[in-house]
């Protein structure tokens, strides 16, 4: 099976710079996603790692490290809109399934 | 274009009634899932299916079933709800294997007393 651990809840001023760890286990797996999710919404993609390394989308970050089975989402410039709950998920690889197993998710809250 | 629509957005149902939570796509991706959403429990697998006729079980598919007859059309049942099937229940769709970005349903917010 495949598990993810990130914090449950972080603070941030607005304008400041935020870091989102997520440490997974997993047997086999395609890459690493991250989904945000306004209260009363739905996820939706923010970004995507399948090589180790940095992806860069405007003011958002994400990182993969395999050999260190952990990935994080750098938030920059935070603005009160990024108020959220943020998702690490992994594609799985076993059976072709391609599907997403889902950390609990990280509840930011930009203060301003 | 649409993208993924789940019907309905809110439905109480009391114990050990069934229904079925709708869902559609017109992107023709290839891969649907349901997941259900707990407080503090992130998203939960429900079943999945990766192309039409071809249908598997997630993490959590106990009291639930689906069909996929259609590439469009991956609907939901539930057979006899229970108070612990109260959640938010999310369908989403991957157009492929390779291409991991998930498009989500706007969510069924489901009650049963």
């Amino acid at each position: 099976g495949q598990s993810l651990e990130q914090p449950s809840e972080v603070t941030a001023v607005e304008g400041a710079i935020v870091q989102i760890n997520c440490t997974y286990q997993t047997s086999g797996f395609y890459g690493l996603s991250w989904y945000q999710q306004h209260d009363g919404g739905a996820p939706t993609f923010l970004s995507y790692n399948g090589l180790d390394g940095l992806e860069e989308t405007g003011r958002f970050s994400s990182f993969l490290s395999r050999s260190d089975s952990y990935g994080y989402l750098l938030l920059q410039e935070l603005q009160m809109k990024d108020s959220a709950s943020y998702f690490c998920a992994l594609s799985d690889s076993g059976a072709g399934s391609y599907q997403l197993t889902f950390g609990k998710g990280t509840k930011l809250s930009v203060i301003p | 274009n649409a993208g993924v629509t789940q019907t309905p957005k809110f439905q109480v149902l009391k114990t050990g009634q069934s229904m079925t939570l709708q869902c559609a796509q017109d992107m023709n991706h290839e891969y649907m899932s349901w997941y259900r959403q707990d407080p503090g429990m992130g998203l939960r697998l429900i079943h999945y299916s990766v192309g039409a006729g071809i249908t598997d079980q997630g993490e959590v598919p106990n009291g639930y079933n689906v069909s996929r007859s259609t590439t469009e059309d991956f609907p939901l049942r539930l057979l006899s709800a229970a108070p612990s099937q109260t959640s938010v229940y999310f369908c989403a769709s991957i157009r492929d294997g390779m291409n991991t970005e998930a498009f989500f349903g706007q969510g069924t917010r489901l009650t049963v007393v």
